[in-house]
């Protein structure tokens, strides 16, 4: 299947700093790719939907401001969590759509943010 | 509103066991599910999908999965656990028209000797 690469897979940062994840879809183009979060032992929430070209769609109670999500081209999608605070601590999770023949998700193996 | 439920938190199965793991999904008459797998340091990876058809679905790595309209359900099966199937498990619907998905919260599978 198609792979999807995050990157860092691990960041520690101090309060107040900001930290930007990168998504990258590696072998096809995405023109949409999906932010999510999930807490321990919970599921995975949607964060926002990010299309290529345009602003980001972000869900009922996601801060936008504090989210920033940068689609700047088919294979790359960035979150930036800005001001960090210890309850944004999270596991971070990418999605890219391949809306080509499968039309399926692939998901990238995810960022553990740990602010302190 | 849409959802997902996985009812079973955690399920422990010795090796050689059959599997059955329980999925409902609430509103939508023909929903889109799927279910994921998630292994520690891993990406979500596709086990199988139903969209329409035949409704016993067969996925990757031996799971197999049956809708049941009349029950809201989506279980995933398997006849036979390996010790690599343990994991955590996923299972989603489509969200919304942009094709993002809604997910349970997931049951953690550990395997016995």
């Amino acid at each position: 299947g198609a792979v999807v690469s995050q990157h860092p897979s691990r960041v520690i940062c101090k309060s107040g700093t900001s930290v930007k994840i990168e998504c990258r879809s590696l072998d096809f183009q995405a023109t949409t790719m999906f932010w999510y979060r999930q807490f321990p032992k919970q599921s995975l929430m949607l964060m926002a939907t990010s299309n290529e070209g345009s602003k980001a769609t972000y869900e009922q109670g996601v801060e936008k401001d504090k989210f920033l999500i940068n689609h700047a081209s088919l294979t790359l999608s960035t979150l930036t969590v800005t001001s960090a605070h210890p309850e944004d601590s999270s596991f971070y999770i990418c999605s890219a759509l391949d809306r080509g023949v499968s039309n399926e998700q692939f998901f990238g193996p995810g960022t553990r943010l740990t602010v302190l | 509103a849409q959802s997902v439920t996985q009812p079973d938190i955690h399920i422990t199965v010795s090796e050689g066991a059959s599997l059955e793991l329980r999925c409902n999904y609430s509103y939508g008459a023909t929903p889109y599910l799927f279910w994921y797998v998630q292994s520690p340091g891993q990406g979500l990876q596709l086990l199988l999908k139903y969209f329409s058809g035949d409704t016993l679905v067969q996925g990757i790595k031996g799971f197999e999965a049956e809708f049941k309209r009349s029950q809201s359900s989506f279980n995933l099966r398997k006849p036979s656990v390996h010790w690599s199937d343990a994991a955590e498990y996923f299972c989603a619907r489509y969200g919304g028209s942009q094709g993002n998905l809604i997910f349970g919260k997931g049951t953690k599978l550990s395997v016995k000797p």
